[in-house]
């Protein structure tokens, strides 16, 4: 079963805008997770939040975390086409849980 | 380094055949995972390799399903008989040292049963 909503389902922008991402979690949370997943390919790790963390960066991303509100974001700077792919968020509940995706969010940006 | 290799890319087969997906992971991973992953989903955690064992199978179908790990290097994962509702795609994952350390995840095999 999945743990997280992805919202938007689907975003569609022009190059050199900003996407957001939001992801939303149903149980309490030691670290979560964002990966890339480009069509037809596996997945590829963006960055790492842990549950005591309020914000991250790393080069053109930043994520935040609302544990509170069980929720975070993603949000992708000046976007490239070759952002275009679909972007999960996945969460544990801690060493001997399992890693747990949503749904997806499906980012396409346009030349 | 070479990333996780997974094979066949893609497998077509017809219901009720059995199918057979290899994984190779990144060299040094003790921790391997395989996913289900359904179109327009997010993947579903199958099952996860600590070397040889098994710690999280809970999700697997073990009417249908197995999966081995010898050496606790390369494993495989079979589908005897393969019904419709099998066609997904196969991710395979490792991971070091830990299981929440970031998961490295090959390209996936793509089944269709006809």
């Amino acid at each position: 079963s999945q743990q997280g909503e992805e919202d938007p389902q689907a975003l569609s922008i022009q190059e050199g805008e900003n996407a957001t991402m939001n992801c939303s979690y149903k149980t309490s949370i030691n670290n979560l997770q964002w990966y890339r997943q480009n069509s037809g390919r596996g997945l590829v790790h963006l960055i790492l939040i842990r549950s005591n963390e309020r914000e991250k960066h790393s080069g053109r991303l930043r994520v935040t975390l609302d544990t509170s509100k069980k929720s975070s974001s993603l949000l992708i700077t000046a976007s490239r086409a070759a952002d275009t792919a679909s972007y999960f968020c996945a969460t544990d509940e801690g060493r001997g849980s399992r890693l747990t995706f949503g749904e997806g969010t499906q980012l396409t940006v346009n030349p | 380094e070479a990333g996780v290799v997974q094979s066949p890319r893609y497998k077509i087969i017809e219901k009720k055949q059995p199918v057979a997906f290899w994984c190779n992971p990144i060299s040094g991973h003790n921790t391997l995972y395989w996913y289900l992953q359904n179109l327009g989903q997010g993947p579903e955690l199958l099952i996860r390799y600590e070397n040889e064992e098994a710690v999280d199978d809970s999700q697997l179908p073990k009417d249908r399903f197995s999966a081995e790990r010898l050496k606790g290097v390369d494993s495989t994962l079979k589908i005897q008989p393969a019904e419709l509702g099998d066609s997904a795609v196969y991710l395979c994952a490792s991971s070091y040292p830990g299981p929440f350390e970031t998961q490295y995840f090959g390209p996936g095999t793509r089944l269709l049963v006809l």
